[in-house]
């Protein structure tokens, strides 16, 4: 197992809310970066932070924003959510400015949306 | 979008099989890494090669590349029940993206 932990490990919504997922890096790491995977799907790059700065971003609306704090955790935020949010969220860790070399993932928050 | 795209989606073997996935890509890249996955839950990172290394083992673990043809493939040789699991490719464009590109997955059952 890697050192990522993320919580809370499933939540509920309804259309129109919003939700915070954190995430717990690996000790040492001071990157984490924000995938989002659809049932069946790969995982889909939502965007990096590194040292508390984005540092990178994806494909995905404005309505998806983050934060990383100085102990390198990170938080992701959905505003008025949709059905299509639905998805396994995941965080990744790694200790490098580029972010692309190994990444520890954590075990993932299931994201349902009614 | 996804860069790279997983060949067999799916793979039934039998334990003590060799199974191979192959993956495709479409950009340059500076790394080519394969990531597995257990019942959807978290991914782990299995074994990394750079655009100038050919082939790279770890274990029962074999990976190669070819960056002509944009293609890369894992062996799993003597597989066993427990390799059963989704294996994903993932590629660091060479594009200054600081994002891993992952593709759809193979899904692979070892059958006991």
């Amino acid at each position: 197992e890697t050192g990522v932990t993320q919580s809370p490990t499933h939540l509920i919504k309804t259309r129109g809310q919003q939700v915070t997922l954190r995430c717990s890096s690996q000790s040492g790491h001071n990157t984490v970066s924000w995938y989002q995977q659809a049932l069946g799907q790969g995982p889909q790059f939502i965007f990096q932070y590194y040292r508390e700065e984005e540092n990178g971003r994806g494909n995905f609306p404005p309505r998806f924003s983050g934060l990383q704090f100085p102990n390198y955790s990170s938080e992701l935020n959905v505003n008025a959510l949709e059905l299509d949010d639905s998805a396994l969220y995941l965080c990744a860790s790694s200790f490098s400015a580029r972010g692309t070399d190994t990444q520890y993932f954590g075990p993932g928050t299931r994201l349902t949306v009614l | 979008s996804q860069q790279g795209e997983e060949d067999p989606q799916a793979l039934s073997i039998q334990e003590g099989e060799n199974a191979t996935m192959n993956c495709s890509y479409k950009t340059s890249i500076n790394n080519l890494q394969w990531y597995r996955q257990n019942s959807g839950r978290g991914l782990v990172h299995l074994i990394l090669i750079r655009s100038n290394e050919r082939e790279k083992h770890s274990g029962r673990l074999r990976v190669t590349l070819d960056t002509s043809k944009k293609s890369s493939s894992l062996l799993i040789t003597a597989s066993r029940a427990a390799d059963t699991a989704s294996y994903f490719c993932a590629t660091d464009q060479n594009t200054g993206r600081r994002a891993l590109t992952f593709g759809s997955g193979t899904r692979l059952q070892v059958q006991p």
